[in-house]
């Protein structure tokens, strides 16, 4: 059974760094392309950016490039998401996200984590 | 940068009846569009993918159609599972920025 677990819920400060996380299992890591979704507070689903654990290829979407840094440990099937300094504008939840077809980046969304809960306040 | 725009923002729809939901994208994405279900605090679960194929699980009352630019999901028969916020997604792109802003279906 293919499972995305991600790290628990983060309360952070602004100007503080964060790297949460999602482990993949009962699957080949390293052959599908994860990602991560950004919902804010009563919002839609952004794509931030994604990753092929097989060779670490990086693409962000242009609104979170530079803003994020998406890295995988293909060792331990899992892949981050992190910041080096939060706004109180990162509250949202995050979510990691398995492209349904192996090696294909351009590809539905067919496996979800449970989501990271950020909550970025002074 | 593609844009998705998905139509109506909410349905009201009694159960049982039929739900027509529309999304358009601002250029061609081929085939290459998902549809995915979303219940208050859950994560979201694809629906459809290809424009219309559905996704391992799904009840054969949800179907999807189109190409190009045009998209429509219809729900058959809406059962009291069904109300929830459906989002349409192109990835014939990337980035595949393009979520659409979602479609809410209540109750009637």
């Amino acid at each position: 059974e293919v499972q995305l677990v991600q790290s628990g819920a983060e309360v952070k400060k602004p100007g503080e760094s964060l790297k949460i996380s999602c482990k993949g299992s009962g699957y080949s890591f390293t052959s599908y392309w994860i990602g991560w979704v950004r919902q804010m507070p009563g919002k839609g689903l952004e794509w931030m950016g994604i990753i092929y654990p097989g060779d670490s290829d990086t693409r962000y979407s242009p609104s979170f490039q530079g803003q994020v840094t998406i890295s995988a440990d293909k060792s331990i099937s899992t892949a981050y998401l992190q910041w080096s300094s939060l706004k109180a504008s990162d509250t949202a939840m995050y979510y990691c996200a398995r492209l349904l077809h192996k090696h294909i980046v351009n590809s539905a969304v067919d496996y979800w984590g449970q989501g990271t809960l950020v909550t970025v306040s002074s | 940068e593609i844009v998705m725009t998905q139509s109506p923002a909410t349905l009201s729809v009694s159960p049982g009846e039929r739900a027509t939901l529309s999304c358009r994208a601002s250029q061609s994405v081929s085939s290459n569009l998902a549809w995915y279900q979303q219940k208050p605090g859950q994560a979201p679960r694809l629906l459809i993918y290809g424009a219309s194929t559905r996704a391992t699980g799904i009840p054969a009352r949800f179907s999807g159609s189109g190409s190009g630019t045009e998209f429509t999901l219809t729900i058959s028969s809406l059962q009291s599972e069904d109300f929830a916020v459906y989002y349409c997604q192109q990835y014939n792109n990337w980035p595949p920025t393009a979520f659409g802003q979602g479609t809410k279906v209540e109750i009637k």
